[in-house]
């Protein structure tokens, strides 16, 4: 079982907001990172310690943490944004890392 | 641009050991203080993280996989070695080879293979 918890599905009209939220202990501790992955492709990296975007990731994009929640808000959602998207962080002993279930997002 | 290209069998029988190799050009894995990580993916399941290998030379792995992983590095190569033993069924999943950084409070996983399917069969 994962240490870090997702909704397993969210949808959102096309152009409308959407948050993305990742529960767990370690949070209070570490904070989350956050990965896009589409079918048949790799994970990418879409956000990252304090709200902080890669290279290249749209700034309609904005990540946030509060006690033990990380979120992920897409602000603006495009077609492009479909996807699964998981977060990452270490475990509460700070020894291992571990991905929350994944949220599937879909724009309607 | 860094990449990791990953190799091996994409088949295996039960009860074998799983090795994978994933390669890595545009930069030398010993040119930062970074953490070579496997990570699987079973079919249409989320991402399991099953360990590193980092520049100190240390590893760490999943506490559940523990027991049956091994994960090493080849610098003259600039490639990484993972082990896996006792595979069963459950073991099917594409893996996946990534680079990882830590900062303070935070870690990222910011380049990505673009995965093997490796299939147990009995």
């Amino acid at each position: 079982s994962s240490e870090l918890t997702q909704d397993p599905a969210v949808s959102v009209a096309l152009g409308q907001s959407v948050k993305i939220t990742c529960r767990g202990d370690s949070l209070r501790i570490y904070f989350a990172s956050w990965y896009l992955q589409k079918p048949g492709q790799a994970p990418v990296l879409v956000m990252y310690g304090k709200n902080k975007r890669p290279s290249g990731i749209p700034d309609r994009f904005s990540g946030s943490s509060s006690g033990n929640t990380a979120s992920l808000t897409i602000t603006g959602a495009q077609a492009e944004d479909e996807g699964d998207y998981y977060c990452n962080s270490r475990d509460s002993s700070g020894n291992h890392l571990v991905f929350g279930g994944g949220t599937k997002v879909t724009v309607l | 641009q860094v990449q990791l290209q990953e190799s091996g069998p994409g088949l295996v029988k039960s009860s074998q050991t799983l090795s994978l190799t994933c390669s890595v050009s545009g930069d030398s894995i010993t040119s930062g203080d970074y953490y070579w990580n496997w990570i699987r993916q079973s079919p249409g399941k989320g991402l399991e993280w099953i360990g590193y290998s980092y520049n100190s030379g240390g590893t760490s792995y999943n506490p559940s996989l523990k027991s049956r992983v091994a994960i090493s590095v080849d610098t003259s190569k600039n490639q990484i070695f993972l082990k896996l033993s006792s595979l069963t069924a459950a073991d099917t999943a594409v893996y996946y080879c990534a680079r990882g950084e830590t900062y303070t409070g935070f870690y990222v996983f910011d380049q990505w293979g673009q995965g093997t399917l490796v299939t147990v069969s009995s």
